[in-house]
């Protein structure tokens, strides 16, 4: 157990619909980041935001937005859905700061868009 | 831009065999290097890592070098267990921020 948690595990919904996921980093991480792993793709990186601010943006799609909010749980919203936002999402965590950490994952969410 | 590349998979061992999975890296910096581990159904795990050149990171059985001069951090392991199978990212992450950038992951199956 990372102590990275997820929810939900998994989501089904249609095309043109609105989702948000959830991610709590571990106690004390400061970092959170968020995946999107698909077999064609591999796993891209998505957003990292630090204490509450959005830090690096990787290859986010603009009908994607993410958040961190005080007590440093974030949300990933994906909204118009397409047949080709299914996929892993991951959220990641780390202690953040100017070094370079490990960071620890997330078990995923699981989208299903039909 | 920074970049890591991994042999492609998949690859399939008999139980005790040797492994290597070749990773070279591009970066601009001096990066800290990485290997993570993705079994069935879960998240990725960090399974070691190397903050300079010449550092060996070790965990489980699996080694990896950090060679600077030829950008590389292959992973080794003497004698895989069919418990080993799993999909290995290569990845990493410049000093001065905290993106991480993976490689495409290496599959490995472990046959008994």
């Amino acid at each position: 157990d990372s102590g990275v948690t997820q929810t939900p595990k998994h989501l089904i919904t249609a095309t043109g619909q609105r989702v948000t996921l959830r991610c709590s980093p571990r106690s004390g991480d400061l970092s959170v980041y968020w995946y999107q792993q698909s077999l064609d793709q591999g796993l891209q990186f998505l957003i990292q935001y630090y204490n509450g601010e959005e830090r690096a943006k990787g290859n986010i799609l603009e009908r994607f937005s993410a958040q961190q909010f005080p007590d440093l749980h974030s949300e990933l919203n994906l909204s118009s859905l397409e047949l080709g936002d299914s996929a892993l999402y991951f959220c990641a965590s780390s202690v953040g700061g100017g070094e370079s950490y490990e960071q620890y994952f997330g078990p995923g969410t699981r989208l299903t868009v039909t | 831009g920074d970049s890591v590349t991994q042999m492609e998979g998949p690859v399939t061992l008999s139980e005790e065999a040797f492994l290597t999975i070749n990773c070279t890296y591009t970066a601009t910096g001096y990066p800290s290097l990485f290997w993570y581990v993705q079994y069935p159904g879960e998240g990725l795990q960090l399974l070691l890592k190397a903050t300079k050149a010449d550092d060996k990171g070790s965990n489980k059985g699996f080694e990896a070098t950090y060679r600077k001069e030829t950008t590389s951090f292959h992973l080794e392991k003497g004698s895989v267990q069919v418990s080993d199978s799993a999909v290995y990212f290569c990845a990493l992450s410049e000093t001065s921020y905290d993106k991480v950038i993976f490689g495409p992951g290496t599959s490995l199956s472990v046959i008994p």
